[in-house]
């Protein structure tokens, strides 16, 4: 079956505009999960979805950060008044259940402040 | 979680099997052994992952030792599109014993894999 998919692939945004980035996880994982990864660097956990509900905000950098999930399926994680700072590449990433088990990954979106 | 040590880089002849060690010596019961890795560009993808027996899938086997402080991965055919960074991680066993949902990489072997 198809695995997760993002879009869109990249995304070249001037400072100060808002963007929105969308994830298509497997059909019927109910865990969501967005990282950040900066160049060379590893994975930053940003937000957990189970089902639709957000129970694990914590790692979104700043209120700028909001993300939501509808129909237990695609989710949007959005980026307000954007910052050179912000850019890296978003993971998406679903697995059928929460906790430790698998997790699978699209291949991001590749986002550049101007 | 457990810690994990993995050599930093390894070279690997193309179409020869490619063995990646990692040591995880203060692994608890109730944890698995999992591999990922990362291909330039592309998001982490998941390999495999096991508890105490070898474990087989179509892109790779893992061989845990009986005192489960370290493992192997086997790539059995290597390609050059499986160059990439490989991360072993443990993981707790059940949810209920952590919700460590959060995934987190160290460094990973680098490997290369050449013509």
């Amino acid at each position: 079956g198809a695995g997760v998919s993002q879009s869109p692939s990249n995304k070249v945004t001037e400072k100060g505009k808002d963007v929105e980035l969308r994830c298509d996880p497997i059909s019927g994982h109910t865990a969501l999960y967005w990282y950040r990864q900066r160049l060379g660097q590893g994975l930053e956990f940003l937000i957990y979805f189970q089902g639709n509900s957000a129970p694990d905000k914590s790692g979104l950098p700043s209120d700028r950060f909001s993300a939501e999930r509808t129909g237990e399926s695609v989710s949007t994680l959005t980026i307000q008044r954007t910052q050179q700072e912000d850019s890296a590449v978003y993971l998406c990433a679903s697995s059928l259940a929460p906790g430790p088990g698998p997790q699978h990954f699209g291949d991001g979106t590749r986002l550049s402040i101007l | 979680d457990a810690k994990t040590t993995q050599p930093p880089s390894m070279d690997c002849a193309e179409g020869r099997a490619a063995n990646l060690p990692c040591n995880h010596s203060t692994i608890s019961g109730n944890e698995y052994v999992y591999w990922y890795r990362q291909i330039h560009s592309q998001g982490p993808q998941y390999i495999i992952h096991g508890l105490k027996n070898n474990e087989t899938n179509e892109m790779a086997s893992l061989i845990i030792t009986e005192d489960r402080k370290s493992s192997t991965l086997i790539l059995p055919h290597a390609t050059l599109r499986d160059t990439a960074v490989y991360y072993c991680i443990v993981r707790a066993r059940h949810p209920t014993f952590s919700n460590d949902y959060k995934l987190s990489f160290g460094a990973g072997t680098t490997v290369t894999v050449r013509a």
